[in-house]
């Protein structure tokens, strides 16, 4: 597609469940990222990816959340046992090339995800 | 690292209003800089950039020019439109680090008819 796709739009889930976050990036693009974005706040860096590789998850909050990319093209977020404290929007990016000082990230309209 | 100030929001106009939100940053190396914006209900997409002292980003009449000496990088609309009602974020992006895009809290902007 055009832009980078996110799926599904809206997860409510229920404390205790797990949930998986899916982001096509733009066709051909090397890089990978997902944010957290809190109400209010701006995103939060979680993990990147170049091509398969997950170069950097130092920004996960926990060994509940977890993030693969296995041909280098489409990713999922996977949150287990979700608590209260996840709620929030996860916006994935991708860009051209391995990030420099003109990166430029495409972000898709985000899951919004909302923990009862 | 790189860090970045914004001016607290929300910052509230009128249509056709003058809009500055301030961007003061640090940074290791010498950075590109860039302004990104969030819509209602959105993702973030990038609205100008800069990537070296002295040079003006612009687009859909938004402006910021690259402040080496004082490290800022101010946004600036001469006549605002409620359809710029949005988040503005201010991201610096420097060598000596990873290049990962990051953000701060944001400016959120509201424009009234």
């Amino acid at each position: 597609g055009a832009g980078v796709s996110q799926s599904p739009r809206y997860k409510v889930a229920k404390r205790g469940q797990d949930v998986a976050l899916r982001c096509d990036p733009i066709s051909g693009h090397v890089s990978l990222f997902w944010y957290q974005q809190a109400l209010g706040q701006g995103p939060e860096f979680l993990t990147y990816f170049q091509n398969e590789a997950q170069l950097d998850k130092s920004g996960l909050p926990s060994d509940r959340f977890f993030a693969e990319r296995p041909e280098g093209s489409v990713s999922t977020l996977k949150i287990q046992r979700t608590q209260q404290e996840d709620s929030a929007v996860y916006l994935c990016a991708s860009s051209l090339d391995s990030p420099n000082i003109y990166t430029e990230a495409f972000f898709g309209q985000g899951t919004r995800l909302t923990v009862v | 690292g790189n860090s970045v100030t914004q001016m607290e929001g929300p910052v509230t106009l009128s249509e056709e209003a003058f809009l500055t939100i301030n961007c003061t940053y640090t940074a290791t190396g010498y950075p590109s800089l860039f302004w990104y914006v969030q819509y209602p209900g959105e993702g973030l997409q990038l609205l100008l950039k800069a990537t070296k002292a002295d040079d003006k980003g612009s687009n859909k009449g938004f402006e910021a020019t690259y402040r080496k000496e004082t490290t800022s990088f101010h946004l600036e609309k001469g006549s605002v439109q409620v359809s710029d009602s949005a988040v503005y974020f201010c991201a610096p992006v420097a060598s000596g680090g990873s290049y990962i895009p990051t953000f701060g809290r944001g400016t959120s902007l509201i424009v009234h008819p």
